[in-house]
């Protein structure tokens, strides 16, 4: 089945300095979603990247969306204590488009 | 944006009895709706998809019996776990789904069962 692969599993960094977490698909997706799970918290949704090549930015992030629509990346710029939290990404199924995927996650923590 | 409440947030039960969580749409109608279980520091698991006025269709190795939906209205579906065991204690957390026109996900706050 559909396997939606995120690296690295953890990431502990400074604050100040960048962070960056890489999601694969094992199948060609028509869409890539990024959640961020504070702890105790809920998945929030981020943004959906749709077309080959994309890229996208909101303030300090940026995503990425590969030429064959498998993989993805999820660059933050100068990381902040209030960015220490789980990053999902998550692509539709084949069968379902409505049913998600989820990766593993990255968990990020900032140290001050 | 859409939100979705679920309640309880956490609920702390006896083994053996049941407990039922509640996910509602608050501001947007959801012929779907999502049940995700969650182990800590992992992923989301999907456990079922609840569609409003019919059955709901379960992931494989995940016990229907055990774990009861009902999705009785476009704003409302309900996890029941029955006869819940200690190995039952998690997060489990619902999404909506708006419809085809947006795919992105959004969950409730999750409710964290503890079964003691």
């Amino acid at each position: 089945g559909q396997q939606v692969m995120q690296i690295p599993q953890y990431q502990h960094v400074q604050e100040g300095e960048d962070f960056t977490t890489y999601c694969n698909s094992s199948t060609t997706l028509s869409n890539i979603q990024w959640y961020k799970q504070r702890p105790g918290g809920h998945p929030v949704f981020l943004i959906q990247l749709v077309k080959s090549g994309e890229v996208k930015k909101q303030k300090r992030l940026t995503f990425q969306f590969g030429e064959a629509k498998k993989n993805s990346s999820l660059h933050i710029t100068a990381t902040q204590t209030t960015d220490v939290g789980t990053y999902f990404c998550a692509g539709p199924r084949e069968t379902s488009g409505s049913r998600l995927t989820f990766g593993e996650g990255t968990q990020l923590t900032v140290n001050p | 944006g859409a939100v979705v409440s679920q309640h309880p947030s956490w609920v702390i039960c006896k083994s053996g009895t049941s407990v039922k969580i509640e996910c509602r749409s608050l501001d947007f109608q959801a012929t779907t709706m999502f049940w995700y279980r969650q182990f800590p520091k992992k992923s989301l698991m999907l456990m079922a998809t609840s569609n409003e006025g019919s059955k709901a269709t379960y992931e494989q190795g995940v016990e229907k019996d055990k774990f009861l939906i009902n999705h009785a209205s476009l704003t409302l579906s309900t996890l029941t776990v029955t006869s819940a065991h200690p190995e039952d204690s998690s997060f489990y957390i619902c999404s909506a789904w708006t419809g085809a026109l947006r795919t992105e996900a959004f969950f409730g706050q999750g409710t964290r069962l503890t079964v003691v």
